[in-house]
């Protein structure tokens, strides 16, 4: 059928190093959307991306959607301890409305 | 504030009773979801409704039912049929399920069944 899949499962880092979590799908998407949900909480909209090749930023993250729009990367430079969490992405698939999520990459912080 | 409200945000019951989450929008949302969430895993999706008295099938609807009588709500019944019904349910809601447009995330309940 047809997946989203979501690495690495698991990010350790020291405060300040640069994190990315990679996202692939087994068929074209729609758009990519990226959620974060922190310890305890629900998951939260951070960005959508829908053109080939799209890069965005919102500050330290930067968003990345693939040329052939299977998949995409969310960048952290120099991490802080507010961005503990864990990351989601999401596609709606391209041939119908189908919206699949990725496994999530848990990503903790070390002051 | 628009948003969506989930209740209760933490639910104890015993195995063989039915147990109905509550959700409620306020954002004038067509479409609406169930999600089940394990740990370790991503959402997996249970039902969704595009519409006022539609609802359809997700990737896991045994074990659940809903229903959509009215647009702001959409109440998820977990049932003794359900296999492993401890687990985290968020509700969701987004404009147009056609749009393909984000979701809008519930606070959760935290369901245990023991």
């Amino acid at each position: 059928g047809q997946q989203v899949m979501q690495i690495p499962q698991y990010q350790h880092v020291q405060e300040g190093e640069d994190f990315t979590t990679y996202c692939n799908s087994s068929t074209t998407l729609s758009n990519i959307q990226w959620y974060k949900q922190r310890p305890g909480g629900h998951p939260v909209f951070l960005i959508q991306l829908v053109k080939s090749g799209e890069v965005k930023k919102q500050k330290r993250l930067t968003f990345q959607f693939g040329e052939a729009k299977k998949n995409s990367s969310l960048h952290i430079t120099a991490t802080q301890t507010t961005d503990v969490g864990t990351y989601f992405c999401a596609g709606p698939f391209y041939n119908n409305n189908d919206m699949r999520f990725g496994a999530g990459t848990r990503l903790t912080v070390k002051p | 504030d628009g948003g969506i409200t989930q209740s209760p945000k933490y639910l104890f019951r015993k195995e063989g009773q039915n147990v109905t989450l509550s959700c409620e929008q306020n954002l004038n949302h067509d479409a609406m979801y169930w999600y089940r969430q394990d740990p370790g895993q991503g959402l997996r999706l249970i039902y969704y409704s595009q519409i006022v008295n539609d609802f359809q099938k997700g990737d896991i609807a045994e074990g659940y039912s809903v229903s959509r009588e009215k647009k702001e709500s959409f109440p998820l019944t977990v049932t003794s049929a359900q296999k492993n019904p401890t687990a985290f349910y968020l509700c969701a809601s987004s404009i147009n399920r056609l749009r393909k447009s984000p979701l809008h995330f519930g606070n959760g309940t935290r369901l245990t069944v023991t």
